[in-house]
């Protein structure tokens, strides 16, 4: 009955560091997310997989990678930390790429001094 | 393109009162329409969501009817109670060539007090 995990929940990067962030479901979804929550922003697409094999990039790729490395696991890696990128993430998942309802994770507290 | 507009807040209320969040939207195709929440520490969960213009969505007591008319899908509860503090979130789901792409609006915080 776990969902989508992430880990992990908090992390404090010096700038310039790298760090990839894992996320897993277990609902057995073909299409994966990754979006950024911002204060008075709302929630920003990064990065997505439509199935497991593809990734496209979303509305704000630049500074991150990301790889589906199964259908169960997805994960966003940081190349080189910028203050910018101090952000909470989350990770989400839906049943296939006509699915309409998303199931998010519990979110990852970056914060990068 | 797509977006969502969602009032700002925070938005403070007495237990049992009325709450209204207002959303609207702009799409270019036809969006399904959804209500997240978001409680302290937490990730988001779906509250409720409506596929098609008229639909009407509702859980534990939320609402919300989606409006082509006006483009909007107004999130409301007759009486709220002190465990619904918490943000909100609208969102649109647009069908793009790869797949739903998610849009979603900026938030808005709901404390009640007892």
């Amino acid at each position: 009955n776990a969902g989508v995990t992430q880990t992990p929940k908090f992390q404090v990067l010096k700038t310039g560091q790298s760090m990839t962030l894992q996320c897993a479901q277990d609902m057995n979804h073909n299409s994966m997310y990754w979006y950024r929550q911002d204060p008075g922003m709302g929630l920003r697409l990064i990065y997505y997989s439509a199935s497991e094999g593809t990734t496209d990039k979303g509305e704000v790729p630049n500074g991150y990678n990301v790889s589906r490395l199964n259908k169960r696991e997805f994960s966003l890696r940081l190349e080189s930390a910028a203050p910018s990128q101090t952000s909470v993430y989350f990770c989400a998942s839906t049943k296939d790429r006509s699915s309409t309802e998303a199931f998010f994770g519990q979110g990852t507290r970056l914060t990068v001094v | 393109g797509n977006s969502v507009t969602q009032m700002e807040g925070p938005v403070t209320l007495s237990e049992e009162a009325f709450l209204t969040i207002n959303c609207t939207y702009t799409a270019t195709g036809y969006p399904s329409l959804f209500w997240y929440v978001q409680y302290p520490g937490e990730g988001l969960q779906l509250l409720l969501k409506a596929t098609k213009a008229d639909d009407k969505g509702s859980n534990k007591g939320f609402e919300a009817t989606y409006r082509k008319e006006t483009t909007s899908f107004h999130l409301e509860k007759g009486s709220v109670q002190v465990s619904d503090s918490a943000v909100y979130f609208c969102a649109l789901s647009d069908r793009i060539s790869t797949g739903n792409q998610f849009y979603f609006g900026t938030g808005t915080s709901l404390t009640v007090i007892p």
